[in-house]
């Protein structure tokens, strides 16, 4: 069982909006930065968004992160065929002093 | 541009030790804004973190309670690479191994920005 939970399967059709969740507690997102992965089929996670919201250099501005509480959401929007992979939250979890992870959520474009 | 190349066997014998060495270019395993994680990732068990080795003034190594009694994360400067040893393996440590860094700044360190090409390894007789 991963730390933190998310959706196993989410979907919509091209140029749809969709959001994906992630639900913590007050030892990782209540109080720490959450970070999203895409890892596509035999690649290594990609950083999509750092710090809650952040997006690295050269991630498209589709990509968007929310943290609220001991949740968080990434929204793609303008969805593309080629954004078809698994996504990944992760955080810092103070009680067990480590990296943590969600146990990510296949994403089907229609 | 960080790059980490990862090697070492794809097969290990149930009881035996897993080691995985990860090779740094264009960073420093000895630098004081990153830390050098191994992460692993199946299908039971998902992406688990294993640990992590870093210098601030010395060496510092953190590990996850999971694996802490079995897990070494060694530097080794003179070849700027990091390595991770797992004894008494089993079947269920049968995974894709990653090594990672994670950028640090001002005393505090963020998720892994950069990753390895994955090992898979295999645990059987």
């Amino acid at each position: 069982q991963s730390v933190l939970t998310q959706p196993p399967s989410a979907s919509g059709t091209p140029g749809q909006r969709v959001t994906i969740s992630c639900s913590g507690s007050s030892s990782n997102i209540g109080i720490n930065y959450v970070y999203w992965y895409q890892q596509l089929p035999g690649a290594a996670p990609k950083l999509l968004i750092t710090r809650n919201n952040q997006r690295p250099s050269g991630v498209p501005d589709r990509f968007s992160g929310l943290k609220s509480g001991t949740s968080a959401s990434l929204a793609i929007s303008g969805l593309r065929s080629e954004d078809e992979a698994d996504y990944y939250c992760a955080g810092w979890d103070d009680s067990l002093s480590g990296w943590v992870f969600g146990g990510g959520t296949k994403l089907t474009v229609l | 541009q960080v790059q980490l190349q990862q090697s070492g066997p794809g097969l290990v014998k149930p009881s035996q030790t897993l080691s995985l060495t990860c090779a740094i270019s264009g960073d420093s395993v000895s630098s004081n804004r990153a830390a050098w994680d191994w992460i692993r990732q199946s299908p039971s068990r998902g992406l688990e973190w294993l640990g992590r080795t870093y210098y601030r003034s010395k060496w510092h190594n953190d590990y996850a309670v999971s694996v802490k009694s079995r897990i070494t994360i060694n530097p080794d400067t003179s070849k700027n690479q990091f390595s991770l040893q797992l004894n008494s393996v089993t079947p269920e440590d049968t995974a894709v191994y990653y090594c990672a860094r994670e950028p640090c700044s001002g005393g505090s360190c963020y998720s892994s920005d950069n990753w390895g090409q994955g090992t898979l390894v295999t645990v059987s007789s």
